[in-house]
């Protein structure tokens, strides 16, 4: 099983909408995570930290469920902007090192 | 600000040939890593180093070797390149393990 898994996508969905991505990770006492977001050949770049109680970012929320070992991304509003593979990243228990997970692609539709 | 840079951006190397990757930050972080993104497969983990003079192995280091002599640079030498060492290669920093890792532009390899 891998350590972080998500569904690849893509999700193609119009502008203004409203999509969810989740993540599975394996190690129940990963302590840190965090969404990051790569552009077509470019470098990966964070898009926002995911804290135990949720958090927002204008029109991008973060959930982690520790219960369930998953966390959420929700981006409310589309932009043709948010065109993009989404990355989720964890911090496994006694490893100096992130995990990332294989991306999920997003393409935003006009 | 320079940032995360990465030397050079572009490579094609024939299989056997050796070459070195270097990586440079100017932002004093002690964490650095090196990471290859295949297609379908996420970013791997090659080697990572905690500070200077120190190196550590990640999930992929077969077949590469890494040096941190200078806190600021982070070295990736393939010694032999073989085909399946054809890929994006990706070095980032970061203060702290848990912290945010910034990314250089990266290296497109290909091994012929």
């Amino acid at each position: 099983r891998k350590e972080v898994e998500q569904d690849p996508g893509p999700f193609n969905v119009p502008e203004g909408a409203t999509v969810a991505f989740n993540c599975t990770y394996s190690n129940s006492a990963s302590q840190s995570f965090f969404w990051y977001r790569q552009d077509c050949r470019k470098e990966p770049k964070l898009l926002m930290s995911v804290y135990s109680s949720g958090n927002e970012d204008g029109r991008f929320t973060a959930q982690l469920n520790r219960a369930s070992q998953y966390i959420s991304l929700l981006i409310r509003d589309s932009k043709l902007s948010d065109s993009a593979t989404y990355l989720c990243v964890v911090n496994p228990t006694g490893r100096r090192a992130l995990t990332f997970g294989s991306g999920t692609r997003l393409q935003v539709q006009p | 600000n320079a940032g995360v840079t990465q030397t050079p951006k572009f490579r094609v190397l024939k299989t056997g040939q050796s070459m070195t990757l270097l990586c440079a930050q100017d932002m004093n972080h002690e964490y650095m890593y090196w990471y290859r993104q295949d297609p379908g497969m996420g970013l791997r983990l090659i080697h990572y180093s905690v500070g200077e003079g120190t190196t550590a192995k990640g999930e992929v280091p077969d077949g590469y070797n890494v040096s941190r002599l200078k806190k600021q640079n982070f070295l990736l030498g393939l010694e032999s390149a073989a085909p399946s060492q054809t890929s994006v290669y990706f070095c980032a920093s970061s203060r702290d393990y848990t912290d945010t890792q910034y990314f250089g532009p990266g290296t497109r390899l290909t091994v012929l």
